[in-house]
C-alpha cells in the first residue's frame, strides 16, 4: 500500500516563530488532508489539497502531486497550535480509506 | 453547520458488556467509515460503507460490527467489549470512498474497557 512519511517528527517552537511540516507519499493521491490533533483528542481538518496551493489564515499548504510531497507552513504560531499534525492519503484504486502519516508533534512555548 | 456527530465522547466500560457508539452525518454522503487510533499504530480503518446497507471489512474489523440502516447514521457496536479495544475512535464521512472534497471527522470517543 502507499507510505507516507512526515518530517520532522518532534517540533519545538518559540511564539511567533515560522515552522515548515513535510509530507512525502509514495504513490499518485487522489486526495491528499492535512489534520491538526488538539490536545482534547479531536482531528481538526486543516486542508483538502490533493494538488496546488491553499491559505487559511496563518496556515498555508502545498502539494506538489507530481514530486510526490507536500508542505504545511505555519506562521507566527501561537501556542494553541500545539498538537499533533497529520497529513493523509488516498491512492484510489481499490482504497477506500485514508491513510495516514505517523505524524508531527508541534510544541509552541509561549 | 456540516458537521459528523459521535456520542458518547467518552465512556468507561466493563469487559463484556455491549456498548454502540452512535455516528451521524447532516452532509448527504455517501461515504462513511470508522478508525481507531492507538499509540505507535497510528490511525486504523475498521469499517467503512459505500451506502445505505453496504458494508466492508477494514483492516481491523475483529470484534467490531456496523450497521448503516439510514443514509446518515452508521453506529459501531461492540457486542463483548475487552480491554484491547480501549482505544480512540473516529467516524468520518465523505462523497465518496476516496475522498472527494475531503473526509470530514467526528470528534471522537475515547473508550476504555476495564
Amino acid at each position: 500500500g502507499i507510505q507516507v512519511e512526515q518530517s520532522p517528527p518532534d517540533l519545538i517552537l518559540q511564539e511567533g516563530a515560522n515552522s515548515t511540516l513535510r509530507c512525502n507519499f509514495s504513490d499518485s493521491v487522489n486526495n491528499l488532508q492535512w489534520f491538526h490533533q488538539n490536545p482534547w483528542g479531536q482531528l481538526i481538518n486543516l486542508f483538502y489539497i490533493p494538488s496546488g496551493t491553499k491559505q487559511n489564515g496563518r496556515l498555508s499548504a502545498t502539494t506538489v502531486a507530481t514530486e510526490r510531497y507536500s508542505l504545511l507552513y505555519i506562521s507566527s504560531s501561537q501556542t494553541t497550535d500545539s498538537g499533533v499534525y497529520f497529513c493523509a492519503v488516498n491512492s484510489g484504486g481499490s482504497n477506500y480509506k485514508l491513510t495516514f502519516g505517523k505524524g508531527t508533534l508541534l510544541t509552541v512555548n509561549p | 453547520e456540516a458537521q459528523v456527530t459521535q456520542n458518547p465522547r467518552y465512556l468507561i466500560t466493563v469487559t463484556g458488556k455491549k456498548l454502540t457508539v452512535t455516528c451521524s452525518q447532516n452532509m448527504n454522503h455517501e461515504y462513511m467509515s470508522w478508525y481507531r487510533q492507538d499509540p505507535g499504530l497510528g490511525l486504523r480503518q475498521i469499517y467503512y460503507s459505500m451506502n445505505v446497507e453496504v458494508t466492508d471489512k477494514g483492516d481491523v474489523p475483529e470484534g467490531y460490527k456496523v450497521s448503516r440502516k439510514e443514509k446518515r447514521n452508521f453506529p459501531l457496536i461492540l457486542e463483548s467489549p475487552s480491554p484491547n479495544q480501549t482505544s480512540l475512535y473516529f467516524c468520518a464521512s465523505s462523497f465518496s470512498p476516496f475522498g472527494a472534497y475531503g473526509y470530514t471527522f467526528g470528534s471522537g470517543t475515547r473508550l476504555t474497557v476495564v
